[in-house]
């Protein structure tokens, strides 16, 4: 069946434009987590999303980054006025149940966003 | 502050052999932990998991390998072949409880360089 999905695959921008990143996960799944991955690094947790409860964002690193969750499907995760540093692959993932349970959490290919 | 690391950044061997890649932890509240392997320009793909009431898991080629007492993780591949070239990272799960549950603290990554 058909994983996680983001858009787009590559994005380049120039310092100080905003950028949105999508996250289509799998159908079904009411968790969704947002990750990033620096050049080399291990993933740094930034979101998550479980069914209709406020989300966790904790690991959000400014008040440039937000992310949204409509109709507990699709999520966006914005970040305004992009600096050099937030350059990274970003990493969406959505799991069946979330909060409460130790499950699998599945990736999609991730958001390589490189900031000019 | 506490976190989830790597002993070796990279591992060559040879088709065929087995490998054993590790993994120390330091937050005895963690109580998962997860194995991911990352292909070049892929999102994580889940290999195993364990919880902390188990010190073993097996599964396809692979084993998980659990020392609470020096809070260690090792995955253990047998009969390495070139597909399995690839960064793996261990991931802890904290139980917290609450939104925590979402949360992946991952290590730094190991590289796995497979040679026919």
């Amino acid at each position: 069946g058909a994983g996680v999905s983001q858009s787009p695959s590559n994005k380049v921008t120039e310092k100080g434009k905003d950028v949105e990143l999508r996250c289509d996960p799998i159908s079904g799944h009411t968790a969704l987590y947002w990750y990033r991955q620096s050049l080399g690094q291990g993933l740094e947790f930034l979101i998550y999303f479980q069914g209709n409860s406020a989300p966790d964002k904790s690991g959000l690193p400014s008040d440039r980054f937000s992310a949204e969750r409509t109709g507990g499907s699709v999520s966006t995760l914005t970040i305004q006025r992009t600096q050099q540093e937030d350059s990274a692959v970003y990493l969406c993932a959505s799991s069946l149940m979330g909060a409460g349970f130790r499950e699998t959490q599945y990736f999609g290919p991730g958001t390589r966003l490189l900031v000019l | 502050g506490e976190s989830v690391g790597l002993h070796l950044p990279t591992l060559s061997v040879q088709e065929g052999d087995n490998s054993i890649i590790n993994c120390a932890y330091s937050n005895s509240a963690s109580d998962y932990f997860i194995w991911y392997k990352q292909e070049s320009g892929k999102g994580p793909q889940f290999i195993i998991d364990i919880r902390s009431n188990m010190d073993k898991r097996q599964g396809q080629r692979v084993t998980v390998l659990l020392n609470k007492t020096v809070k260690h993780l090792s995955l253990q591949i047998a009969a390495t072949q070139p597909g399995d070239s690839a960064v793996y990272f261990c991931a802890e799960n904290k139980g917290a409880g609450g939104t925590s549950y979402g949360k992946l603290t991952f290590g730094q990554g190991t590289i796995l360089t497979v040679h026919p």
